[in-house]
């Protein structure tokens, strides 16, 4: 299986800060990546899907670059709405598998 | 209006078994393979099996192997995850997911529009 490792598991930002998680494969991946947002409660939300397109309806704030093994994902200028846990997740090959998530709070 | 949602679940003792429903509309639910997710209370995501459009390629995760199945039913729009043999360890929210692509089974999957899950919980 391919392992996912996602950092930080937890980050603390303000309104208006740029916010990155970052995503590695353990193996090549190409651009077969996918980021999704969770809320409480709630299910995941795709936002970001092959590495760097965005998912209709989702603000262009948020965005994804990277590609072979190693990810970025970004929120530019932080919202209250944006605080939740962020999964990636690699799409290339069963079982698909996820890291472990980062959750993000408003300070 | 994409919709997928999930029915079935509840409290059942070690060894019992579950059926899982999920009612599809607002896309051709024959053309995109199907996914389940399950996330155990306060964890991550995991990641449990797939089946294609036509039913007849499925990927089941290692844990879930030869304990449950996945079928679906294109009459009816439906897709089901027949779980036997259950444990504790299976207590989790179980999520339908419909995939993004047309794509061959496998090759791409990114899953676009998830259920509101449906909690099962196994405990004597």
């Amino acid at each position: 299986d391919i392992q996912m490792t996602q950092s930080p598991s937890s980050v603390s930002a303000s309104v208006g800060d740029r916010v990155t998680i970052t995503c590695r494969a353990s193996q090549v991946i190409y651009s077969w990546l996918d980021w999704y947002q969770q809320k409480p409660g709630k299910a995941p939300k795709l936002l970001i899907f092959h590495a760097s397109k965005l998912q209709s309806g989702v603000p262009s704030r948020f965005s994804g670059t990277g590609s072979g093994t190693d990810f970025i994902f970004t929120i530019n200028s932080l919202q209250p709405e944006d605080s939740a846990t962020y999964y990636c997740q690699q799409a290339g090959r069963f079982p698909l598998t996820f890291g472990g998530g980062t959750k993000v709070e408003i300070k | 209006e994409v919709r997928v949602v999930e029915s079935g679940g509840g409290l059942v003792q070690p060894g019992e078994s579950l059926r899982l429903s999920c009612s599809a509309s607002g896309f051709i639910f024959s053309e995109y393979a199907m996914h389940w997710v399950r996330q155990a209370p306060g964890k991550g995501l995991e990641y449990v099996s797939a089946l294609s459009g036509g039913g007849d390629d499925t990927f089941y995760a290692d844990s879930v192997k030869g304990r449950f199945i996945t079928s679906r039913d294109n009459t009816r729009n439906t897709l089901y995850l027949q779980m036997s043999g259950l444990r504790a360890d299976d207590t989790a929210v179980y999520y339908c997911v419909k995939d993004k692509e047309r794509a061959i089974f496998g090759v791409i999957s990114t899953l676009e529009y998830w259920g509101q899950g449906t909690l099962i919980s196994v405990s004597s």
